[in-house]
This record gives C-alpha cells, sequence and structure tokens, in this order.
C-alpha cells in the first residue's frame, strides 16, 4: 500500500525564520509527483510546490522550496523567511495511478505550522 | 465568482434527514472530486469525477450519493448518515483530467454535522 507520513503535528516558527516540515512516502513506482499543499484556517486548500520524482533538481517557489531524496522516500517543505500568512495546515500529497486508470492523491495527515510574532 | 465554491458551507442534519451539498467550478476543469477531512486523518478520497462520469468510487458508503449533471457541478447527496460522518466536505476539480501531474483546486468545503 502507498502511504503518505507526516510525523509533525504541529510546529512553530518565528517570523523571519526558517522551518522545515518532514514527509515520508511509501511507493513502489518509479515515476510520480510530490505535491505540498497549503490550508488556511478557514481557507481554501491551494498548491504550494510540485515535484516530479524523475526530475534531479528541487522544486522551489519563491521562499517554499523542497529537499526530494528518492532513495529515502522523503520530501521535506522548507520555508525560509516565515510571515504570519503562514500559519495554516500543510498536507503532504503523493499522486498514484489506480487500476481504474484514475489518478488520485495520497494525502499524509497534515502538520500545523503556527508563524508566531 | 470565480474558482470552485460549495453550498452550503455549514450544515447540521439529523441522522434521517436527506441534504445535498452542491459544488460548483468556473475553471474550465474536465474532472471534480469529493474528498472526506477528518480532524486527525489524511485527506479521504471519496469519488472521482472524468468529462462527467464517474472514474472512482473509493468504498464509500451507499448513503452517499454523488451526481455530476455537467462538467462544472458535482452534488453529494446524503440520507441516513452516522455521526461517525460529521467532518468537513471538500471539492476540488483539476484542468487535465486524470493526469499525473494535475494541481487540483479545492473549494471552502462544508462543514457538516450528524446529530
Amino acid at each position: 500500500a502507498q502511504t503518505v507520513t507526516q510525523s509533525q503535528p504541529e510546529m512553530s516558527v518565528q517570523e523571519a525564520e526558517t522551518v522545515t516540515l518532514s514527509c515520508t512516502y511509501d511507493t513502489s513506482e518509479s515515476n510520480y509527483y510530490l505535491f505540498w499543499y497549503k490550508q488556511p484556517p478557514s481557507r481554501q486548500m491551494i498548491l504550494v510546490i510540485r515535484q516530479e520524482a524523475y526530475k534531479q533538481q528541487n522544486a522551489t517557489e519563491n521562499r517554499f522550496s523542497v529537499n526530494f531524496q528518492k532513495a529515502a522516500k522523503s520530501f521535506s517543505l522548507k520555508i525560509s523567511d516565515s510571515q504570519l500568512g503562514d500559519t495554516a495546515m500543510y498536507f503532504c500529497a503523493f499522486m498514484k495511478q489506480s487500476t481504474s486508470g484514475t489518478y488520485k492523491y495520497i494525502f499524509g495527515t497534515g502538520t500545523r505550522l503556527k508563524v508566531l510574532a | 465568482e470565480t474558482g470552485v465554491t460549495q453550498t452550503p458551507r455549514h450544515l447540521v442534519m439529523g441522522m434521517t434527514n436527506k441534504k445535498s451539498l452542491k459544488c460548483e467550478q468556473h475553471l474550465g476543469h474536465n474532472a471534480m472530486y469529493w474528498y472526506k477531512q477528518s480532524a486527525k486523518k489524511p485527506l479521504e478520497l471519496m469519488f472521482v469525477y472524468n468529462f462527467k462520469e464517474q472514474t472512482e468510487n473509493n468504498s464509500v458508503p451507499s448513503r452517499f450519493s454523488p451526481e455530476c449533471p455537467n462538467s462544472s457541478h458535482l452534488f453529494l447527496h446524503l440520507h441516513t448518515l452516522q455521526p461517525e460522518d460529521s467532518a468537513l466536505y471538500l471539492c476540488a476539480s483539476s484542468p487535465y483530467g486524470l493526469a499525473a501531474y494535475n494541481e487540483q483546486f479545492f473549494g471552502p468545503g462544508t462543514r457538516l454535522t450528524v446529530l
């Protein structure tokens, strides 16, 4: 079974500091996609960053970057220069193809991040 | 209105009630999804529709009945629910059908409480 594990239920970071959220996954597939989504309090979930497994280079989006370690099946999210607006639940997700051909996400349980002023 | 909208935002119902959740996407996407979000559990995919056709039913109890009349609208009909069905129900859509690299666009969710 393919699973996604986020071992940090809650984290906090001081404004302007850097924080890393961990995610590990389990799969036997060789090519796949990994995602980080952000769900702010009472707001819609949005995509933060996406990584294709066949790409060696780690994805970056402004202050957000990933450390993708394919052999270790690790996909951590680094947030630099944390801002109050980064306070949210962060979900790691793995995209898999089911036997029906449908692509679907397998989500982790989430990490609740609080940025402190 | 843009993006993915869901109505109602909050719903309280008894176990014998029948209600429906509505999702509408204004993005021209081809695929739509229903998820259940419960505290301290991963998001659970419930149903997937691609070009109005159901392509995935993730072993969801029959008291949840989806309907997709067109690519822009998705409903979740509820009847004889149980208290453990209380959760946040999220709708999402994606632009490229069922492609692996698809970003999903989520609605704000309906907070359902079953008494």
